[in-house]
């Protein structure tokens, strides 16, 4: 068990430009989770999978985000004409269902947008 | 929806002292569960302590307890003989419980942090 791993650590880019994150879980969790966290503030979810199926998207997911998770293992999210407004922090977590479900977080993306 | 607050957004400790840190939620569930995660700078979050709403006896591991008062909605965290590793910003989070396994019932609501700084 590696834990939770996301690549890049950081990513600079233009403004208008697309960018790719990726999240590799736990290998046996069959949940992940997509958040975001801006300076000084929690983070908030942004879209969940169950294996590969995609469940719920947050209104904060415009239709310039998309996410994957094919064949239910490691997820990519996609933002793609980024705008300043997208810099913060992009965490992965996942969990197992059932029991306490605990969420192990990844180290995150920082992204930031020029 | 739910909402979690964590009304402190800086505390400090001297180091072997006892910190408590705050928090508060708005439900009108009656099965949660409560988590209490700590980020320290740059790196990434980790799970500290955590509590069944069904529960009522107050968890606790090691150094690290809650004071869980479901009445109160209240769930604070107490950190005693505080260590300099301790220095964090803390995330009080809440998750839903429910029967629905295809629901979106596993995402954490998370307040928006406390920074914990240990003095020497």
């Amino acid at each position: 068990d590696t834990g939770v791993s996301q690549n890049p650590r950081h990513k600079i880019t233009k403004r208008g430009q697309n960018v790719t994150f990726r999240c590799d879980p736990i290998s046996e969790h069959n949940r992940l989770y997509w958040y975001r966290q801006t300076l000084g503030q929690g983070p908030e979810f942004l879209t969940y999978f169950q294996n590969e199926a995609q469940l719920e998207k947050s209104r904060l997911l415009s239709d310039r985000f998309s996410a994957e998770r094919p064949k239910g293992s490691f997820s990519t999210l996609e933002i793609q004409r980024t705008e300043q407004g997208d810099s913060a922090m992009y965490l992965c977590a996942s969990s197992l269902e059932g029991g306490w479900e605990t969420q192990y977080f990844g180290p995150g993306t920082r992204l930031l947008v020029l | 929806a739910q909402t979690v607050t964590q009304s402190q957004p800086e505390m400090s400790v001297q180091e072997a002292e006892t910190v408590t840190l705050s928090c508060t939620y708005d439900t009108s569930e009656s099965d949660y569960y409560l988590f209490w995660y700590k980020q320290p700078p740059s790196r990434q979050m980790i799970l500290v302590i955590r509590q069944e709403a069904y529960k009522q006896q107050n968890a606790t591991e090691n150094r690290f307890s809650v004071n869980f008062q479901k009445a109160a909605k209240s769930f604070s965290l107490k950190i005693s003989d505080s260590q300099l590793g301790d220095a964090a910003m803390y995330f009080c989070a809440y998750r839903s419980e429910g029967s629905d396994r295809g629901s979106t019932l596993g995402r954490l609501y998370f307040g928006r942090g406390t920074q914990l700084t240990v003095w020497p």
